[in-house]
């Protein structure tokens, strides 16, 4: 069965510090995306990377990174330079190639807050 | 710019009342979701359309009903909501083209309050 666990329920770091958020999936298909998404005060569940079971390469946009590694079924997200405005909830999430069209799975999300 | 929208942003109604979210997009995508988010959980699907062909999840409460009368609209249904029907209402989209393979964009929700 897929699962996504975040294992950090809240974070607080001052501005200006990196932060990484944890992200540990569970499938048996061997064809998958991972994704983030950035869920600001306002509600919008806002897109933020994708990611192919294929495609280990880390990829870096600005101050936010990702980590994937499929020996450690992890992908994990670092915000450098942290700002307040990085302040949200952030979810990963599992989607299966063989899961039909309601295949996004959802972790419970960590919750960040940026100190200024 | 906005592509995927949601009306009314929050929306009030009573124990028991009929109440209807609506959804639209401009990205000509296939797939429309809806999605159920309570206060500090993840969003919890309930149902979708592929096209015409309407896809509700197994827990999802007969209360819930949806509504795609073409391409870029969709409603959902609360028919007689209750105290717990309280939440965040997300709607999201995807093109359709990889089953289980894509990205869903979502719309910035409606909050739903029952008195």
């Amino acid at each position: 069965a897929q699962k996504v666990t975040q294992a950090q329920t809240e974070i607080s770091v001052v501005e200006k510090e990196d932060v990484t958020l944890d992200c540990v999936y569970e499938t048996r298909d061997t064809t998958y995306y991972l994704f983030w998404y950035k869920q600001p005060p306002s509600g919008e569940l806002v897109f933020l990377i994708r990611r192919n079971s294929f495609d280990e390469q880390n990829e870096i946009s600005g101050r936010y990174s990702w980590n994937f590694q499929k020996s450690t079924s992890s992908f994990n997200f670092t915000i450098t330079a942290s700002q307040v405005v990085d302040s949200a909830v952030y979810f990963c999430a599992l989607s299966e190639a063989h899961s039909g069209n309601t295949p996004l799975v959802f972790g419970k999300g960590t919750r960040l807050s940026v100190i200024a | 710019d906005a592509m995927v929208i949601q009306n009314p942003r929050y929306q009030v109604t009573q124990f028991g009342k009929p109440v209807t979210l609506s959804c639209s997009q401009t990205l000509n995508h296939n797939v429309m979701y809806w999605y159920q988010q309570k206060s500090s959980q993840a969003p919890k699907l309930l149902f979708h359309y592929y096209d015409k062909d309407f896809n509700n999840e197994a827990d999802t409460p007969d209360n819930f009903q949806s509504r795609r009368p073409n391409t870029s609209f969709c409603f959902l249904d609360i028919r007689s909501p209750g105290l717990g029907d309280a939440a965040m209402y997300l709607c999201a989209t995807s093109r359709g083209l990889d089953r289980g393979l894509e990205t869903q964009y979502f719309g910035p929700g409606t909050r739903l309050l029952v008195l």
